[in-house]
């Protein structure tokens, strides 16, 4: 069975940083790409990060600036994506979803999600 | 980035209805596009990949269509389960960019 399991959230003041981990079992974790996708308290989903399945090619979405901020990284041998944050704002406040990218011939999804970890930025 | 353009954002309606969602991309973007369902305090799940197809165990009264920048998603017949919020997601080019959703409620 598939698992994604998120950790490291917890509440931190604005300027700081944070450490978010993923562990993954179930599959042969090194053979896909994954994702961060994160989601405000009511809000909607936004795309936040990704890494390929060698950790060779990273991406981040320019929309929320977390570039320059954030760096995703995975270590294959313990099966597990992590996701490094600093300078937090307020505006990072959100749950944040570890993904499976799962890639056909016909299609790229996030078809195996992590159940989020919270992350609250405030003083 | 691409924009993902969903409307409407929120939709009542009744068991047995046949619900529609659309979703409009700033550009062409072939048919690449999915669809999720995300339940109160859950994580999202893909009900449709490719804008037609279903995913494995998701059943047939969910469909999607479309193709370049103008996408559908249906439900055939409204079930109280199906309660939840739906997001379309373009994956031609990254950022993985997401509509902002539809709301779904049962009248």
């Amino acid at each position: 069975e598939v698992q994604l399991v998120e950790s490291g959230g917890g509440l931190v003041q604005p300027g700081g940083s944070l450490r978010l981990s993923c562990a993954a079992s179930g599959f042969t974790f090194s053979a896909y790409a994954m994702h961060w996708v994160r989601q405000a308290p009511g809000k909607g989903l936004e795309y936040v990060t990704a890494i390929s399945s060698n950790g060779g090619s990273t991406y981040y979405a320019n929309a929320n600036s977390v570039k320059g901020r954030f760096t995703i990284s995975r270590d294959n041998s313990k099966n597990t994506l992590y996701l490094q944050m600093g300078s937090l704002r307020a505006e990072d406040t959100a749950v944040y979803y570890c993904a499976r990218g799962y890639c056909s011939s016909i299609s790229c999804r996030q078809d195996y999600w992590g159940q989020g970890t919270l992350v609250t930025v405030s003083s | 980035d691409v924009q993902m353009t969903q409307s409407p954002s929120s939709l009542s309606a009744s068991v047995g209805d046949r619900v529609t969602i659309t979703c409009q991309a700033s550009q062409d973007i072939n048919n690449y596009v999915n669809w999720y369902q995300q339940k109160p305090g859950k994580a999202p799940k893909v009900l449709i990949y490719g804008a037609s197809n279903l995913e494995t165990g998701v059943p047939s009264r969910f469909s999607g269509s479309g193709s370049g920048t103008d996408f559908t998603f249906t439900i055939s017949s409204l079930q109280p389960e199906d309660i939840a919020t739906y997001y379309c997601q373009q994956y031609d080019n990254l950022p993985y960019t997401f509509g902002q959703g539809t709301k779904l409620e049962i009248k």
